[in-house]
């Protein structure tokens, strides 16, 4: 069984540029999240969708960031422009169902360098 | 709030025994999980705790005590391939899940 799919794998970017991620989840996995991650720390939920609904997208920049879930399978990721401090790991994330003792199993993630 | 603590950094010698320990304060609990990320890669699943204990998997265990707020895992046999950052995360009241900084583990000859 395929795990979670993310693209690309790396990216380097000018500030002010556009950039965009692309996720596909496990199959059968309703519940998809997109995680930052700086080097040296835990994971940082940015959003997480039921299906096609973000339930939870109060810690994303919305002055920046984006995120859709179109059909509620693959998502994308924009940021719009990127500054130097977005340089991090972008890590999708999926899971049966939200909520107590379903595992969330991630991606590889799209690692993200701004100059 | 929400905190979640672990130690930084812990090193180990191959074929010993290292414990990291998490602590944690959250709103409500619906269960903690370990997860393992080697350097450049996403992180893995390693265990679930909910209720009070000992759980055994292999050379890896997970304990928790919820009335402490208070987990460790246990690796036992130590290998240079356990070498990797260990993350401790809580799932709150709300589903969502908050990861702790993560444990650097080097294991050494």
């Amino acid at each position: 069984e395929a795990g979670v799919v993310q693209s690309p794998r790396y990216k380097i970017i000018e500030k002010k540029q556009p950039v965009a991620f692309w996720c596909n989840p496990i199959s059968g996995h309703n519940t998809l999240y997109w995680y930052l991650q700086n080097l040296g720390q835990g994971p940082e939920l940015l959003i997480r969708y039921e299906n096609e609904e973000a339930v939870d997208d109060s810690q994303l920049p919305k002055d920046r960031f984006s995120a859709e879930r179109l059909k509620g399978v693959d998502s994308t990721l924009k940021i719009q422009p990127a500054e130097l401090g977005d340089s991090a790991v972008y890590l999708c994330a999926s899971s049966l169902n939200e909520g107590s003792g379903n595992t969330i199993y991630f991606g590889e993630g799209s690692w993200l360098t701004v100059v | 709030g929400q905190n979640i603590d672990q130690p930084t950094e812990m090193t180990a010698t191959e074929g010993a025994i290292v414990q990291i320990n998490c602590t944690y304060q959250t709103s409500g609990f619906n269960g903690l999980f370990w997860y393992q990320q080697h350097a450049g890669e996403a992180p893995t699943f390693l265990s679930y705790n909910v209720l009070d204990g000992l759980e055994e998997k292999g050379r890896f265990s997970s304990f928790l005590s919820r009335s402490k707020g208070y987990s460790y895992l246990l690796l036992k046999e130590l290998q240079m391939k356990d070498s990797a950052s260990y993350l401790c995360a809580v799932s709150g009241n709300t589903g969502k899940l908050i990861f702790g900084q993560g444990t650097t583990l080097q294991v050494k000859p």
